[in-house]
């Protein structure tokens, strides 16, 4: 069946650092891949995607990369502060259709000043 | 804010009390979704409205009714519900269609937290 793992459940790193969270899938072909982020109490945000045929794509202190090889995606978040602070979820995409996504666990992530 | 909203943010019902949970959307989308949300558990979803036709139900008890009248509205009636069902409950749009089109991101609401005693 269908699985996503995400790294961890919670991770901890200084103020400065760059936090780096992993998504593993397995019997998957997503056409894409999605990072969300979601504060206590509230629907998760849309913050990056990535396409199947991109290893990596940008945004700010945000990086994601993407290796359909080894069916994984890292999410870095560079120069953390503790306004990052909060749970990361992976979601994965197929494509067709009405574009079914399918979460992940999500890792809580503490930016500790 | 996302342009999704949700009401009521709090619903505390008895098992045997009806209740219903309102989402709407102003984004112009044409897909909606119900995602079940409880602690240490991927989010999971309920049920998917794609121009306004269900199109996808994951084994989801009878007593959770969606309703979609129209493309910007979406509710889950619950009925006769069972302490096991407390948790968020999120609503969610796309611009994704059974034609095709869009990225599929999701634009979720603030959820309502659901208690059932």
């Amino acid at each position: 069946s269908q699985k996503i793992e995400q790294n961890s459940e919670a991770l901890n790193i200084q103020e400065g650092k760059t936090a780096t969270l992993t998504c593993n899938y397995t019997n998957y072909s997503p056409a894409y891949l999605q990072w969300y982020r979601q504060d206590p109490g509230r629907g998760p945000v849309f913050l990056l995607l990535i396409r199947e045929n991109e290893k990596e794509k940008r945004k700010e202190r945000l990086k994601v990369t993407f290796d359909t090889t080894l069916k994984q995606s890292l999410f870095h978040i560079t120069a953390s502060q503790p306004a990052d602070s909060a749970t990361y979820l992976c979601a994965l995409q197929n494509s067709g259709g009405y574009q079914k996504v399918t979460f992940g666990t999500g890792t809580k992530l503490q930016v500790i000043p | 804010e996302t342009g999704v909203t949700q009401t009521p943010r709090h619903l505390v019902m008895g098992m045997t009390n009806k209740k219903s949970l309102k989402c709407e959307q102003h984004l112009g989308h044409n897909a909606m979704y119900w995602y079940k949300q409880s602690a240490k558990k991927p989010l999971e979803l309920m049920f998917v409205y794609s121009l306004e036709e269900r199109v996808e139900n994951n084994s989801v008890p009878s007593r959770f009714s969606p309703e979609c009248p129209n493309s910007s509205h979406l509710f889950l009636h619950l009925h006769t519900l069972q302490p096991e069902d407390s948790a968020l409950y999120l609503c969610a749009s796309s611009q994704g269609a059974l034609a095709g089109g869009g990225s599929g991101t999701q634009y979720f609401g603030p959820g309502t937290r659901l208690t059932v005693l």
